[in-house]
């Protein structure tokens, strides 16, 4: 089953807005982290907090971490259409478990310019 | 800089089939994984391997199989193809402890 839900599933906004997507997750971790997904390609690393951090921040994007209520959203300031894409959140266990991943279904963010 | 390098790109198989994908990586990295992604399912784990010469089973290993004979490939395998197989695989690797994870462009099989 998989580890984290994503919400929204779908989001379209105007260039130039902000976009919002949250993460929830089930079973305690070692560190969440974003990815992004082009239509057709691979997966690519965005972002990535530990536990023990409550926020981060990576240019446009600025991550929060929960741990109390099992939650992180990702937050994409100054929207442009080249940031059109599936943002996938990820949960890791640490070096235990061989620091696999448990992805979340995504969310597909649609920036009109 | 090739990275994480997945071959080959699209398949076509026919029920029963076998067929392998091929991943390698250039960056020297000890673990590596196989992944599908269906619709609405995000990314689900098959198998993964800790270094050369060991493997472990994900959360939907059925159907598969894989190996790490030397440390820059991990060959997945259907043995014999089924529709419910039709998805896209995406192979990823990363260093020994460290989080982040390294994906190839992905392979688009299709099971008819």
């Amino acid at each position: 089953s998989q580890q984290g839900e994503e919400d929204p599933q779908a989001l379209s906004i105007q260039e130039g807005e902000n976009a919002t997507m949250n993460c929830s997750y089930k079973t305690s971790i070692n560190n969440l982290q974003w990815y992004r997904q082009n239509s057709g390609r691979g997966l690519v690393h965005l972002i990535l907090i530990r536990s023990n951090e409550r926020e981060k921040h990576s240019g446009r994007l600025r991550v929060t971490l929960d741990t109390s209520k099992k939650s992180s959203s990702l937050l994409i300031t100054a929207s442009r259409a080249a940031d059109t894409a599936s943002y996938f959140c990820a949960t890791g266990a640490g070096e235990t478990s061989g620091s696999r991943l448990t992805f979340g279904e995504g969310t597909q963010l649609t920036v009109n310019p | 800089n090739a990275g994480v390098t997945q071959t080959p790109k699209f398949r076509v198989l026919k029920t029963g089939q076998s067929m392998t994908l091929l991943c390698a990586q250039d960056m020297n990295h000890e673990y590596m994984y196989w992944y599908r992604q269906d619709p609405g399912m995000g990314l689900r784990l098959i198998h993964y391997s800790v270094g050369e010469g060991t493997t472990a089973k994900g959360e939907v290993p059925d159907g598969y199989n894989v190996s790490r004979l030397k440390k820059q490939n991990f060959l997945l395998g259907l043995e014999s193809a089924a529709p419910s197989q039709t998805s896209v695989y995406f192979c990823a690797s990363n260093l020994a402890g460290g989080p982040i994870q390294y994906f190839g462009a992905g392979t688009r099989l299709s099971v008819l």
